[in-house]
């Protein structure tokens, strides 16, 4: 595609509620990234795969984080048990390389805006 | 610990002003710095980039950014702001150690016109 998609774009969800934000990278991208953006601050990162393979998942704030990608390029992440603190932006970014920490360019997609109640 | 900080939370400047973003890093080794831009109601793109060579970047749209070593710093400048480049300005750094890129809190810049 041209860029990165996500969606929703917005999701409201009341406490307690499992949701599932989708990310689809740039064809052919290796490498594929989530992070999180709290009100005014910069992205966070979450997690990292290079195809299907999830190699780093450090930056998940807690067991109810869960990320995959199954065939190596759509990828989902599950919040279960959402809290109000799990409101934010979660941005997911693909890059062309295999190589994490890279000078590759990350591409990022919209963004979903999570509103939790 | 590794870090990126930004220091103007907020830049309102006049059309034709000159522009510059403080950026300041905490990285040992190699590290490569970014500066990405979003726009009002877009996405994150990248402005420019710095991982080896000329430490003066050129980017997109008249931006220009200087890696310092020795002050661990990566500012983003532009000689001449014009009303579109309103917008919020994210330095960002990796490094060949780790598998994330880390981000600044974000600078926003108002251009009044």
């Amino acid at each position: 595609g041209a860029g990165v998609s996500q969606s929703p774009r917005y999701k409201v969800a009341k406490r307690g509620q499992d949701v599932a934000l989708r990310c689809d990278p740039i064809s052919g991208h290796v490498s594929l990234f989530w992070y999180q953006q709290a009100l005014g601050q910069g992205p966070e990162f979450l997690t990292y795969f290079q195809n299907e393979a999830q190699l780093d998942k450090s930056g998940l704030p807690s067991d109810r984080f869960f990320a995959e990608r199954p065939e190596g390029s759509v990828s989902t992440l599950k919040i279960q048990r959402t809290q109000q603190e799990d409101s934010a932006v979660y941005l997911c970014a693909s890059s062309l390389t295999r190589t994490s920490g890279s000078a590759e360019t990350q591409y990022f997609g919209p963004g979903t805006r999570l509103l939790v109640l | 610990a590794q870090s990126v900080s930004q220091h103007n939370h907020h830049v309102i400047l006049s059309e034709a002003a000159s522009l510059e973003l403080g950026c300041n890093y905490s990285y040992g080794g190699t590290v490569n710095l970014f500066w990405y831009v979003q726009y009002p109601g877009q996405h994150l793109q990248l402005l420019l980039k710095y991982f080896s060579g000329d430490p003066l970047v050129k980017g997109i749209k008249g931006f220009e950014a200087e890696f310092i070593k020795s002050k661990f710093s990566f500012n983003l400048r532009k000689p001449s702001v014009q009303w579109s480049d309103t917008a919020e300005y994210f330095c960002a750094a990796t490094s060949n150690n780790n598998n994330d890129m880390r981000f600044g809190a974000g600078t926003r810049l108002t251009v009044k016109p």
